[in-house]
């Protein structure tokens, strides 16, 4: 059962443009939404996290928008550059207070082109 | 700080062997989580250690398991191998895996089964 789906699965945006990828959840108990940013041959690395008391966070030109209600959220990277282009995965854990594991969404292909 | 390392970075096995991968997590940190990457399930979690006991597990057979040591490095070890278990394989660390501590990714391990 996939609790955290990502849309699109790839994603073409000019230099300079907003990139947008979504991403929807299921399970209420959720209370982290990080999301990730992956290179070829490179583990995932953390790009930004959200928790679910506010509706939107932004580092820089990355911007977390979070509709509790909806049960979604999304990531805007504003003023896309080349060095942008990578796999985002959208996750989310639940904070048992002394366990957690992150449920990543399917993963979305970026390409910034010039 | 030197990040998470795996040993080996690539590996290829046959079918019905057994593999046993390692990880060193950041120095500092006790939680210790694997997760399975493949192109058709994506990210998927398979087990945490925290303090060398198992938290918490994902979904996964028995033929896959793990271990944490007192010095915290972690290993999985995945036995009859099947051509099914072809995939990354990434190591996050973390200071107390609580959700909203960040998991810090190693380069993965990348098992070929023939």
């Amino acid at each position: 059962q996939q609790q955290v789906k990502q849309s699109p699965q790839s994603l073409i945006v000019q230099k300079g443009g907003i990139s947008i990828i979504n991403c929807a959840y299921e399970n209420t108990a959720f209370d982290y939404f990080p999301w990730y940013q992956q290179f070829p041959g490179k583990g995932p690395a953390l790009l930004i996290a959200i928790r679910p008391d506010v509706s939107e966070k932004k580092e820089g030109r990355f911007t977390i928008s979070f509709n509790k209600s909806a049960k979604q959220f999304s990531l805007h990277i504003m003023d896309s550059q080349p060095g942008d282009s990578a796999t985002y995965f959208c996750a989310a854990s639940i904070n048992t207070g002394t366990a957690s594991k992150l449920t990543f969404g399917t993963g979305t292909r970026l390409q910034v082109t010039l | 700080k030197a990040g998470v390392t795996q040993t080996p970075r690539y590996l290829i096995k046959t079918r019905g062997q057994q593999v046993t991968l390692s990880c060193s997590p950041i120095s500092g940190h006790r939680s210790v989580s694997w997760y399975q990457q493949t192109p058709g399930q994506g990210l998927q979690f398979l087990f945490e250690y925290f303090s060398e006991t198992q938290r918490n597990k994902g979904n996964f057979p028995g033929r896959f398991s793990g271990r944490q040591f007192s010095n915290s490095r972690s290993e999985m070890n995945v036995s009859t191998l099947e051509l099914g278990d072809s995939a990354l394989y990434l190591c996050a660390s973390s200071t107390s895996g609580r959700s909203y501590n960040e998991q810090f990714f190693g380069p993965g391990t990348r098992l070929t089964v023939l």
